[in-house]
């Protein structure tokens, strides 16, 4: 069945890079995608990245594919104090417009 | 432009309450999820309508919850009676057609059932 699954905590001292790991279990999976939660708030679409691409680049954000392994990765450069919450991994279902979410990333940015 | 817009953000009710839950998508959006997040995991889908349709909800226990999104926009989820594995935070999304299928999801209300 589909499964994806996370780390669950990540600490980075501000100003290093910060690497969130996911991995997936269905190949047909046609979006990946990365959301940002803050506590007490909804899930904010960070990125998104098709199947077909290796790697998608947004400011501070770089998201890797690797789609033999079925692991997503997300790269935020140059952390800040700000960055600090939990990252959830995504895939859109094959063929149908359903999520199945991993458990969330939680990520602690300190001085 | 308007997010998703959920009420309330909070509610606490006894066992064996019913409760409602409404939502607000983006205008114009025509597809609209509900998801249920547990403490500590990420949201798990409980319905999808597209427009006034429940095209997937296989996930919501019927014996309980209910759903309706009338006229293709607002929706609500109730939940009648209320037990205490109930408690979680319910989050709407919406999303327009399209390959991408980027949804956009409300704050979420939060229900402690005591």
């Amino acid at each position: 069945g589909e499964d994806v699954e996370q780390s669950l905590f990540l600490s980075v001292r501000e100003g290093d890079s910060s690497v969130i790991n996911c991995t997936y279990t269905d190949s047909s999976s046609t979006y990946l995608y990365w959301y940002k939660q803050e506590p007490g708030a909804g899930l904010q679409l960070l990125t998104y990245i098709f199947s077909n691409m290796d790697m998608k680049q947004d400011q501070r954000l770089t998201v890797l594919l690797n789609k033999k392994d079925k692991h997503l990765s997300l790269r935020i450069a140059d952390t800040q104090t700000g960055d600090s919450a939990i990252y959830f991994c995504a895939e859109r279902s094959g063929g149908y417009n359903k999520l199945i979410f991993g458990a969330g990333t939680r990520l602690a940015v300190h001085p | 432009e308007a997010g998703v817009v959920q009420s309330p953000r909070y509610k606490i009710i006894e066992k064996k309450q019913p409760v409602a839950f409404w939502c607000n998508p983006i205008s114009g959006h025509n597809t609209l999820y509900w998801y249920l997040q547990n403490l500590g995991q990420g949201p798990e889908l409980l319905i999808r309508y597209e427009n006034e349709e429940a095209v997937d909800d296989s996930q919501l226990p019927k014996d309980r919850f209910s759903a309706e999104r009338l006229k293709g926009v607002d929706s609500t989820l109730k939940i009648q009676p209320a037990e205490l594995g109930d408690s979680a935070v319910y989050l709407c999304a919406s999303s327009l057609d399209g390959t991408e299928n980027i949804q956009y999801f409300g704050a979420g209300t939060r229900l402690s059932v005591l």
